[in-house]
């Protein structure tokens, strides 16, 4: 079992939809958690960090992490074709390195 | 957020050249970055850790020799790939890491190089 898992889609979805990106982990340890947005032949870019439980907020991305089931997700509202990426989750118990998800590929159809 | 370069973004070199890739961190001091190699539609794999002043650390099943890693300062660290063969011929990815201790620890990643060996 991985530690970190990620459904890997694709997702497709239309201009304007909610969208909600989950992952799980296996680690207690884990308290650090971040969402990464990957457009293809780029790096990953840091969308949300979220430290230890607890929402948080920024536009239109709301990261949501639930330390007692293990379980972290990203909600995109009003999706438009700018957001289709591969989006990453990554998590850390501490130390720097970070364990990823096998990304979720999103596309917003217009 | 804050800026992480790489260069070159891109490069094409001949089998059993060198190629070196510096990782640069703009905006603020790192005393760790990490190495990053990707493959089509994969999650990122983990090379080495770099810490500034001190020696990398390598991941199991890199090859040290081949993938030079040097942290010279608290804003470059650089990827030296010796004797490339087309199987190195990859996307790889720098990270600097931005801890300041407690409840902030995360990194902010480069735009990649992609490095074609023939």
């Amino acid at each position: 079992q991985k530690e970190v898992e990620q459904d890997p889609g694709p997702l497709s979805v239309p201009e304007g939809a909610i969208v909600s990106l989950n992952c799980t982990y296996s680690n207690s340890a884990f308290q650090y958690f971040m969402w990464y947005r990957q457009y293809s032949r780029k790096g990953p870019e840091l969308l949300m960090y979220t430290y230890s439980s607890g929402n948080k907020e920024d536009g239109r991305f709301t990261a949501q992490v639930d330390k007692s089931s293990k379980y972290i997700s990203l909600f995109i509202r009003d999706s438009q074709p700018s957001d289709s990426a591969t989006y990453l989750c990554a998590m850390s118990a501490g130390g720097g390195k970070l364990i990823f998800g096998q990304g979720t590929e999103l596309s917003v159809k217009p | 957020g804050a800026v992480v370069s790489q260069h070159p973004s891109w490069v094409i070199c001949k089998s059993g050249t060198s190629v070196k890739i510096e990782c640069r961190s703009l905006d603020f001091q790192a005393t760790t970055m990490f190495w990053y190699r990707q493959f089509p539609k994969q999650s990122l794999m983990l090379m080495a850790t770099s810490n500034e002043g001190s020696k990398a650390t390598y991941e199991q099943g890199v090859e040290k020799d081949k993938f030079l890693i040097n942290h010279a300062s608290l804003t470059l660290s650089t990827l030296t790939v010796t004797s490339a063969h087309p199987e190195d011929s990859s996307f790889y990815i720098c990270s600097a890491r931005d801890y300041t201790g407690g409840t902030t620890d995360t990194q902010y990643f480069g735009p990649g190089t992609r490095l074609t060996v023939l």
